[in-house]
């Protein structure tokens, strides 16, 4: 089975900026999350989406949302970017109980400049 | 108090040595259990997960649970230079559902 798949895999933005993240998860996964992982703070939840709904959310401003699409497919957006944005996104998929096993995407590593 | 306690390290171990990684979580609700390896510039690949009191090996690691003392610990046995990475804690089932990840330590084998 193909793994977690991210795209892109960097990008740079500036200030004020939005950007979308995409996300596909493993076949047959129904559960998407989305981590932001710093130096300082690791790994850090922003939401769960399953069955194209968001079943569960961190603690991160309105700016960041997300969606799921009816093929498990995620995305994420962040939309006025400021300087402390910058970080690696990753998504993790599971098949849909939320006790199991998460599997990490090679995730993206955002710069906003 | 933060929800899932990891030693930032670095732990430095010899070669051949075990390695021993603890984790602490605040949650005593908290049923699943994880440990992950992150190469630098890398995304968290799991290694082991345990639900239950008491040791689960596979392989050279063994991961260990201690849900009376809230404690989770993996070791590594004969360590190798290709397992200097950072180590992942992370904690699921408790109140909030979530999977709680502590900041990891970072594990050197000294050849």
């Amino acid at each position: 089975k193909a793994g977690v798949t991210q795209t892109p895999r960097y990008l740079i933005k500036t200030r004020g900026q939005q950007v979308t993240l995409s996300c596909s998860p493993i076949s047959g996964h129904r559960s998407v999350s989305w981590y932001q992982q710093t130096p300082g703070q690791g790994l850090q939840f922003l939401f769960e989406y399953f069955s194209e709904t968001q079943r569960n959310k961190g603690n991160f401003p309105g700016r960041f949302s997300g969606r799921q699409f009816s093929n498990s497919r995620s995305e994420m957006n962040v939309s006025t970017l400021e300087l402390g944005d910058s970080a690696l996104y990753l998504c993790a998929s599971s098949l849909g109980d939320s006790q199991e096993t998460q599997y990490f995407g090679p995730g993206t590593r955002l710069l906003v400049l | 108090q933060k929800e899932v306690e990891q030693n930032s390290g670095p732990l430095s171990v010899p070669e051949g040595a075990i390695a021993s990684l603890n984790c602490t979580y605040s949650d005593r609700g908290s049923q699943s259990f994880f440990w992950y390896r992150q190469y630098s510039g890398k995304s968290p690949e799991l290694i082991m997960f345990i639900y239950s009191n008491g040791d689960k090996e596979d392989g050279r690691f063994t991961a260990q649970l201690n849900k009376a003392s809230q404690y989770v610990s993996l070791l590594i046995r004969d360590s190798q230079p290709s397992d200097s990475a950072t180590y992942l804690c992370a904690v699921s089932g408790g109140a909030t559902n979530k999977l709680i990840f502590g900041t990891g330590t970072l594990l050197a084998v000294q050849p």
